[in-house]
């Protein structure tokens, strides 16, 4: 099945270390990717899709299509940091629901 | 812009009542909106997906008679939960899309059946 998967489900990092968020997909040829994040008692947002390349609050993810990855990488983690991020596809088109994969909950400690 | 709001945000029901869970795209057309249960620390459980106009397609497991979705506007989708009881106890969440790829979420609604 088309799907993303996320095989950690818990990051703990001290800050100014480095983070990687793992994303594989199975989805064939350039899936049109995304990192939502959801801090502690707010909603689900969107964080970065990879269409547009941008780098958002240091994060950057880049579609590896020899790995089928997205993994979602920040040089120097930060605090505020602290949430669940979730790879996602699209929400429409093809792939017709949006389905999360399991999240990966990044703790970054002082 | 693209806002969905999501009402009550917290609700309290007594078991065998009903409930209803509104969520609304404020400033734009939701083709399509997404139903979600959330358990603590949990990723978000896909109940079901709903295009304005049509019946909603329900995953797998998931009961059509106790969660009935309703889409009726491009702007308002409803979750009714009915005959509640304490294991419907959770957090749903609603998403709205626009016909884009990008998905927009509501702030949740925590649901206690005592």
């Amino acid at each position: 099945a088309q799907r993303v998967t996320q095989p950690e489900k818990l990051l703990s990092v001290f800050k100014g270390a480095p983070v990687e968020l793992k994303c594989n997909y199975s989805y064939s040829g350039s899936p049109e990717l995304f990192w939502y994040v959801q801090y502690s008692r707010q909603r689900l947002q969107l964080l970065l899709r990879h269409i547009s390349r941008e780098s958002i609050k240091g994060f950057t993810a880049d579609l590896n299509k020899g790995e089928t990855s997205f993994h979602l990488k920040k040089p120097f983690a930060q605090e505020e940091d602290s949430a669940m991020y979730y790879c996602a596809p699209p929400s429409r088109g093809g792939y017709n629901k949006l389905i999360f994969g399991a999240g990966t909950r990044l703790a970054v400690h002082p | 812009g693209a806002v969905v709001s999501q009402h009550p945000s917290r609700v309290i029901c007594k078991s065998g009542t009903s409930v209803k869970i509104e969520c609304r795209s404020l400033d734009f057309q939701a083709t399509t909106m997404f139903w979600y249960r959330q358990f603590p620390k949990q990723s978000l459980m896909l109940m079901a997906t709903s295009n304005e106009g049509s019946k909603a397609t329900y995953e797998q497991g998931v009961e059509k008679d106790k969660f009935l979705i309703n889409h009726a506007s491009l702007t308002l989708s409803t979750l009714t939960v009915t005959s509640a009881h304490p294991e419907d106890s959770s957090f749903y969440i609603c998403s709205a899309s626009r016909g884009g790829a990008e998905a927009f979420f509501g702030q949740g609604t925590r649901l206690t059946v005592v």
